[in-house]
């Protein structure tokens, strides 16, 4: 299995301030074939299912603020909030879907500072 | 609107079945992927497995085969995951999720989700 790590575990930061999370795979999620890093985002609210941030590694799902924005290729990832709100209060988590068992970080919980 | 509605939650004794159940409307339900996810308490989420309605052709998790059952029936627009044996261990919530077409195993619309506990 691709092994998903992120950093970091936990993190506050001020309203309106930048949010930077990372994650890393234990081997590339860029499949040569097409140029796609199969790298999505995930935000998780407290007593709510995950909901769909980020796919592609950089495309915002329709909805999604334009405040959230992925980058990264091939093993290493950001996901990054321009300007944090408090709803974004959250847990965040990447997976990648290149090969089965399409797996998930860890997740990193995000506070207002 | 597209919803994915579970079934309700549900207590358990170790070595007891259980079938639940996840109902799509608002789109048409058997020509996108549905995907089962777990997610114990505390913990990230993890991919079990896979079905297309509308042949039901099914994968698995190398961690999940063997250890749950994914159906669905096309005609009333339900998935179901199942145990024949619960243990302690399989404790979580689970969720139900659409597959995207345009980013396989990305998942846009999930169910509210069905907490199951295994408790003697």
């Amino acid at each position: 299995d691709i092994v998903m790590t992120q950093s970091p575990d936990s993190l506050a930061v001020s309203l309106g301030e930048r949010a930077t999370i990372n994650c890393k795979s234990s081997q590339s999620v860029l499949k040569s074939s097409n140029s796609k890093n199969y790298l999505a985002w995930y935000q998780q609210k407290v007593g709510q299912p995950p909901k769909l941030l980020i796919f592609w590694a950089s495309t915002r799902e329709s909805g999604v603020p334009d405040r959230f924005s992925g980058s990264g290729s091939g093993t290493d990832f950001t996901l990054t909030i321009s300007s944090l709100q408090a709803e974004d209060v959250a847990v965040y988590y990447c997976q990648q879907y290149y090969t089965t068992s399409y797996t998930f970080g860890q997740g990193t919980k995000l506070e207002i500072k | 609107e597209v919803q994915l509605v579970q079934s309700g939650a549900d207590v358990k004794k170790p070595g007891e079945s259980l079938k639940i159940s996840c109902k799509g409307s608002g789109y048409k339900f058997s020509i996108y992927w549905i995907g089962w996810v777990r997610q114990m308490p505390g913990k990230a989420p993890e991919w079990m497995g896979i079905i297309y309605p509308a042949d039901s052709d099914t994968r698995y998790s190398p961690s999940f085969q063997g250890q749950v059952t994914i159906s669905a029936d096309k005609s009333i627009n339900t998935a179901y995951l199942q145990w024949s044996s619960l243990k302690a261990s399989d404790t979580a919530m689970y969720y139900c999720a659409r597959s995207m077409t345009t980013a396989p195993e990305t998942y846009d619309y999930w169910g509210q989700g069905t907490l199951v506990t295994v408790s003697s």
